[in-house]
């Protein structure tokens, strides 16, 4: 199976600042990549897929990037509401695999 | 919008069989338009994809929990349905029901249930 690592494992930023996270593949691949972000009690939700399409009504400021085994979830300029755990996952192999996930923290 | 609703016990003894079912309502996509999926998600194991079903009935399984998945689907309710056998500390997890475009090539996950805690413990 793939593994998935994603890194940092926490970010802490300060508001209005740009950020980008890793998500590295074991084995290449091309685009069939997703980034999804889970807020606290909830479920994950669907950020990108394809590995830079964003999801319905995702906000212009997530961007994400990359393929064969390197992959990066981009925010620019960040929100209150954009402080959450995030997960980069392959659906490119059997079995569907989730990186650990990256926890975005108010600095 | 599609929506997605698990149920079942939130506490399982060891050696017992979880069940869970998930309901689909809503949406102006048909049930074949999806396919239906389980994931867990546990401190220690993180996120888990364990298998899905189509509406055909049709099914494939995360090899590490195979041999003791059984997944159906019961078009009358359209509802979707898990049963993990021979359960341990091991499978406590959020499980969540989860829908994915059946459309040519592959898709995310792009549908959630909220998720339903489970925990096994005598």
């Amino acid at each position: 199976e793939i593994v998935m690592t994603q890194s940092p494992a926490t970010l802490s930023v300060f508001p209005g600042e740009r950020v980008t996270l890793s998500c590295r593949a074991s084995q290449s691949f091309s685009r069939y990549l997703a980034w999804y972000q889970q807020k606290p009690g909830q479920a994950p939700r669907l950020l990108i897929y394809d590995a830079s399409t964003r999801a319905t009504g995702v906000p212009l400021r997530f961007s994400g990037g990359g393929s064969g085994t390197e992959f990066t979830l981009t925010i620019s300029g960040l929100q209150s509401e954009d402080f959450a755990v995030y997960y980069c996952q392959q659906y490119d192999t059997w079995p569907r695999t989730f990186g650990q996930g990256t926890k975005v923290e108010i600095k | 919008q599609v929506q997605l609703q698990e149920s079942g016990p939130g506490l399982v003894k060891p050696s017992q069989t979880l069940s869970l079912t998930c309901t689909v309502s809503g949406g102006s996509k048909r049930s074949s338009d999806y396919y239906w999926n389980w994931i867990r998600q546990s401190p220690g194991k993180g996120l888990e994809w364990i298998g899905y079903i189509y509406y055909s009935g049709n099914t494939y399984f995360n090899p590490s929990l195979k041999s003791r998945l059984t997944m159906s689907v019961d078009r009358s309710k359209n509802q979707f349905s898990l049963k993990l056998k021979s359960v341990t500390a091991a499978d406590t997890a959020v499980y969540y029901c989860v829908g994915n475009i059946a459309a040519p090539g592959r898709s995310a996950f792009d549908i959630w249930g909220q998720g339903t805690v489970v925990t096994v413990s005598s």
